[in-house]
């Protein structure tokens, strides 16, 4: 079991909005260290989405956004497009274990 | 264009050993922070090493004392020898580039497949 927790599965239709959460303690989120967001399809290298907990890396569509409050952390995709299923990891770093985690990744599927 | 490529990936036994590859282009590894990075079949990402630009070397707890990461400048490229390999460490190995040293991975490769069995 991952320290940071996301949901296994999310879904929506076309053109809805979902969001994936990530749920940290007081030794990672809570501890004010940022949370990054990917995207993964199998077979393919993970693609970095989100950095520093809200902002975009670049070329990511501005449909993709993230938030962080206390010890969770939250990854919104509006006007969900094919496309956009993936795999989603949440990552951040936890200075009790002192290393970086992900967590145990939400498969998104579009409706 | 940064890219990174991955090789060495095999079928080896328990108790064996694997050293893998990555290949950079498009930047230079000794000025940033690389990193290995595994997702075994149907798990999550876990990572695995890093090394920094001034060479410290940190391990997850899982491989400290089997794995060993380190570079070669003149060719731009990042190693990761695996030693006394388990079944536990069968995955795809990813290379993952952490530019800043800020804890995330703007750039990643393809992956190399490990499988350990008998």
């Amino acid at each position: 079991q991952s320290v940071l927790t996301q949901p296994p599965s999310v879904s929506g239709a076309q053109g809805q909005r979902v969001t994936i959460s990530c749920t940290g303690t007081t030794s990672n989120i809570g501890a004010g260290y940022d949370v990054h967001w990917y995207q993964h399809r199998p077979g393919t290298a993970p693609k970095l989405l989100i950095y520093s907990s809200t902002d975009r890396s670049s070329g990511v569509p501005d449909r993709f956004s993230g938030s962080k409050s206390g010890t969770s952390a939250s990854l919104a995709i509006t006007g969900l497009q094919a496309e956009d299923e993936a795999d989603y990891y949440c990552q951040s770093y936890d200075n009790v274990l002192s290393v970086v985690l992900f967590g145990g990744g939400t498969k998104l599927t579009v409706l | 264009e940064v890219q990174l490529v991955e090789s060495g990936g095999a079928l080896v036994q328990p108790g064996g050993s694997l050293r893998l590859s990555c290949a950079a282009s498009g930047f230079t590894v000794s000025t940033d922070y690389m990193n290995w990075v595994r997702q075994a079949p149907g798990k999550g990402l876990q990572w695995v090493s890093v090394i920094y630009r001034h060479g410290a070397t940190y391990y997850a707890d899982s491989v400290k004392g089997r794995f060993t990461i380190s570079r070669d400048d003149s060719k731009n490229t990042v190693m990761l020898q695996m030693n006394s390999l388990r079944p536990e460490d069968t995955a795809v190995y990813y290379c993952a580039r952490d530019e800043g040293g800020y804890n995330f991975f703007d750039s990643w490769g393809q992956g190399t497949l490990v499988t350990v069995s008998s």
